[in-house]
This record gives structure tokens, C-alpha cells and sequence, in this order.
């Protein structure tokens, strides 16, 4: 059964960066025909789409975070990566690692609460 | 970008009475060459992931009872959760991913009478 958990530090000062990551166990990010993302959703909010990363390494990023935002992935780990430059109070949020199907989440990590706050 | 707009906001139906929530796109995620609407839902109950429940507009996940389906095609979409049970308190998104960015509508809060 595929699991996703989402790893990092909670609270980030401001225009410090922020990294996360994500840790894919009973399967392999390596496996073509998933891509590999990161939706975030501020406190009593919606969802946004971060990005995501095939597992050839090409990307895909929100224009509005496009210059801060880098995903990555390192299959000897099965892990992949978020790191947001410059964060500020705007990017508190819960951030949710996921695989992706044709474009669709078919699996979630938990979440994990990120503050900006010096 | 493809903008998402659900309706209503939130809802309240007695149990077993059916459930009825809307989602609505800026332009049309029917991709002609397929035949397919790339139109997903999500079901988020409070502190926990948002969970597939539907994909292509009407094909359900597995696992997902049959009182949810999903319905409409072009710009025009529904789930309906044909007899409510209290587990489906929730908040619903809809999400397009005919093309990026990926965009989700603001949710639909379900909540019991």
C-alpha cells in the first residue's frame, strides 16, 4: 500500500527558505507514469497546486511561485523535495505531498503545518 | 488559467436525503481527442488529506461507495451523495487537470440538518 509522510521543519522565519520532504514507502517514485507534487492550503483555505516532478526529472510550477520554487526528487531515497525561497506570512500553510495520475492526486501524506514567523 | 467555482458553499441535508454540489469551470476540461472530462473530486474531512474520490468527471475510485457519483461534462460538473451518511460530513473540492497550472474549486462544506 502506497504511503506518503511529508518531513521538515514547522516554523521558518521569514525570507528564510523553506524545505520539505517527502518519503514514498510501498512504491517507487522511480516508476514511469506518476508524477510526484506539492498542494499547500492556508489555515481555512483552499487548495493550491505547488508543482509536481515526473519521475525524469522535468517540472512543472504555479507561475506565481515559479522564481521561488524548486522540486526535486532523489530516487535512492524514494524521496522528492520542496524548497521555497523568501517565504512570508502568505505562505503559512498545511503543505501535502502527493502522487499524481494523469493529473489528479491519487494518494496524499498527511500534511504538515508550516509557519512563517520570526 | 482554468478557474473553479463550486456551489453553494455549504449545504445541510438530513441523513439518507441526497446531496447535491456543483462545480463550475472558466472554459471546458472535455479534451475532444479522448472524450474525457479532466475533472476530479475530493472529499477533506476536518484534519485529515483530501481523498479521490472521483476521476474522468464519473469514474469513482476504488473503494468509494456507490452513493457518490459524479456527473456533467465540458464546464458544467455534479457529485451527488445520493443518501447521506453521517461520514460524509465534509468539505468537497473539485480540481480540473486538463492543464497547469492544476486548480481547484474554493470546496463545499457538507454538513448534517
Amino acid at each position: 500500500q502506497l504511503q506518503l509522510q511529508e518531513s521538515g521543519p514547522g516554523l521558518v522565519k521569514p525570507s528564510e527558505t523553506l524545505s520539505l520532504t517527502c518519503t514514498v514507502s510501498g512504491g517507487s517514485i522511480s516508476s514511469s507514469g506518476y508524477y510526484w507534487g506539492w498542494i499547500r492550503q492556508s489555515p481555512g483555505k483552499g487548495l493550491e497546486w505547488i508543482g509536481h516532478i515526473y519521475y525524469d526529472g522535468g517540472a512543472d510550477y504555479i507561475p506565481s511561485l515559479k522564481s521561488r520554487v524548486t522540486i526535486s526528487l532523489d530516487a535512492s531515497k524514494n524521496q522528492f523535495s520542496l524548497i521555497l525561497r523568501s517565504v512570508t506570512a502568505a505562505d503559512t500553510a498545511i503543505y501535502y505531498c502527493g502522487r499524481i495520475l494523469s493529473y489528479y492526486f491519487d494518494h496524499w501524506g498527511q500534511g504538515t503545518l508550516v509557519t512563517v514567523s520570526s | 488559467d482554468i478557474v473553479m467555482t463550486q456551489s453553494p458553499d455549504s449545504l445541510a441535508v438530513s441523513l439518507g436525503e441526497r446531496a447535491t454540489i456543483n462545480c463550475k469551470s472558466s472554459q471546458s476540461v472535455l479534451y475532444r481527442s479522448n472524450n474525457k472530462n479532466y475533472l476530479a473530486w475530493y472529499q477533506q474531512k476536518p484534519g485529515q488529506p483530501p481523498k479521490l474520490l472521483i476521476y474522468w468527471a464519473s469514474t469513482r475510485e476504488s473503494g468509494v461507495p456507490d452513493r457518490f457519483t459524479g456527473s456533467g461534462s465540458g464546464t458544467d460538473f455534479t457529485l451527488t451523495i445520493s443518501s447521506l451518511q453521517g461520514e460524509d460530513v465534509a468539505v468537497y473540492y473539485c480540481q480540473q487537470y486538463l492543464t497547469t497550472p492544476l486548480t481547484f474549486g474554493g470546496g463545499t462544506k457538507v454538513e448534517i440538518k
